[in-house]
């Protein structure tokens, strides 16, 4: 699975847009984006998976760029509740009984 | 309904002791994990069990053994328990055509 960089942690203020960027230039042709969240003493969350299309769900979207090298996840109207660590994820489906490698993750705090 | 339940949360232990993780889904999910989690954060997959056959093993001591007793079921028994087994311990489990693995609320083992 290609590698994922990440910023160690980020703020936004409540109700503003959080963008979250993800650097994955190693990706291969058949790699999807996934991005998945944990809140504080919680199991992580699935949030959206993409390939090369932008994708958007009751959540987030998804900004993948036209060379897939990077991502950037957006939270459109953050709540303190979106307080958490956000983790980037790329790998094939279907690849390795789909094990999830964890990198650091960015840690946002959603400020009143 | 909770989805992937896990018991006990909460489990403190004495070094040498034997214990045991009990995970359930209720989404008929085939395949199922267990992943740890240090005290630095760093989310790693162990086991991943598929209609109860063992098809991931991560370079995990013997001295933890998962047991499928069905494909509902992923239970996580731990011998002679030591200080670096502290962690708190997450089940995920993912349908077989699927890209989103749902995580359990995690047990937290201390181990004094």
């Amino acid at each position: 699975d290609a590698k994922t960089t990440q910023p160690t942690s980020m703020d936004c203020a409540e109700g503003r847009a959080a963008n979250l960027p993800c650097n994955h230039s190693t990706i291969s042709g058949n790699e999807y984006v996934y991005w998945y969240r944990q809140i504080h003493s919680q199991g992580p969350q699935y949030i959206i998976h993409g390939l090369k299309n932008n994708e958007t769900n009751e959540m987030a979207s998804l900004i993948i760029t036209e060379d897939r090298k990077s991502s950037t996840l957006i939270l459109p109207h953050a709540t303190l509740r979106d307080t958490a660590v956000y983790y980037c994820i790329v790998r094939r489906p279907g690849q390795g009984a789909q094990k999830l490698v964890f990198g650091q993750g960015t840690r946002l705090t959603i400020n009143p | 309904d909770t989805a992937v339940s896990q018991t006990p949360k909460y489990l403190v232990t004495q070094m040498g002791n034997d214990k045991s993780i009990k995970c359930e889904q209720n989404l008929g999910h085939d395949t199922m994990y267990w992943y740890k989690q240090d005290s630095k954060k760093f989310l790693k997959i162990m086991f991943s069990y598929n209609n109860k056959e063992l098809i991931i093993n991560e370079t995990v001591p013997n001295r933890f053994s998962p047991k499928s007793p069905d494909k509902a079921h992923l239970n996580l028994h731990i011998n002679s328990l030591e200080l670096g087994d502290s962690a708190v311990y997450f089940c995920a489990s993912l349908k077989a055509e699927g890209n989103e693995q749902f995580f359990g609320p995690g047990t937290r083992l201390t181990v004094l």
